[in-house]
């Protein structure tokens, strides 16, 4: 089946220590998005790529950081968490109206 | 800005009954899309439902339906003949019909959906 998928579901890093999260599709779909969702929260949009074409949000922090390297994969960075940064971070595609989520990665900073 | 307020945080409804979750927004544009997504714990986020506001008729899937009212911008859900698969977080999202695919969602707050056996 098409589909969203985040690598991995749950990530443990140090105060401080730079993580990596991942995010591939098989829909194919030119826009892919990086949300941040706090607990019981809405989800907050960091930024989204349309292509190669990278679009960050006005509040998104310096500290995140985002990579596509072909159409299939996209990777939030962030470079030094902090623990307000203790979140889940959802990935999700888009071509037309919808917007297709994956599963999410709960990151946790210790 | 486009807003979207979801003035109910928790809602219960009874196995087997119907439930209704309100929605409602605020935009100056004509045209938009409006959605319903269903985030169960612990599990991912799916579209419920899609409204199209150039449209009259109001959308159906299955058990879950919706009441637009486009004039009082609102953008309600219904869910009948609940189960307990429906207990999750409901959030109604906007998103601008013009400028394609990189429209971004706003959502609104959730309404938490409790089903009691």
């Amino acid at each position: 089946d098409a589909m969203v998928i985040q690598n991995p579901r749950y990530q443990v890093t140090q105060f401080g220590k730079p993580v990596t999260l991942s995010c591939s599709q098989t829909l194919n779909h030119n826009v892919m998005y990086w949300y941040q969702q706090k607990s019981s929260q809405a989800p907050k949009l960091l930024f989204h790529y349309y292509d190669k074409d990278f679009n960050n949000e006005a509040d998104t922090p310096d500290n995140f950081q985002s990579r596509r390297p072909n159409t299939s994969f996209c990777f939030l960075d962030i470079r030094s968490p902090g623990l307000g940064d203790a979140a889940m971070y959802l990935c999700a595609t888009s071509r037309a109206r919808e917007q297709f989520f994956g599963p999410g990665t709960r990151l946790t900073v210790l | 800005a486009q807003t979207v307020t979801q003035s109910q945080p928790e809602m219960s409804v009874q196995e087997a009954e119907t439930v209704t979750l309100s929605c409602t927004y605020d935009t100056s544009e004509s045209d938009y899309y409006l959605f319903w997504y269903k985030q169960p714990p612990s599990r991912q986020m799916i579209l419920v439902i899609r409204q199209e506001a150039y449209k009259q008729q109001n959308a159906t899937e299955n058990r879950f339906s919706v009441n637009f009212q486009k004039a009082a911008k609102s953008f309600s859900l219904k869910i009948s003949d609940s189960q307990l698969g429906d207990a999750a977080m409901y959030f109604c999202a906007y998103r601008r019909g013009y400028g394609g695919a990189t429209n971004k969602l706003i959502f609104g707050t959730g309404t938490l959906l409790a089903v009691q056996p």
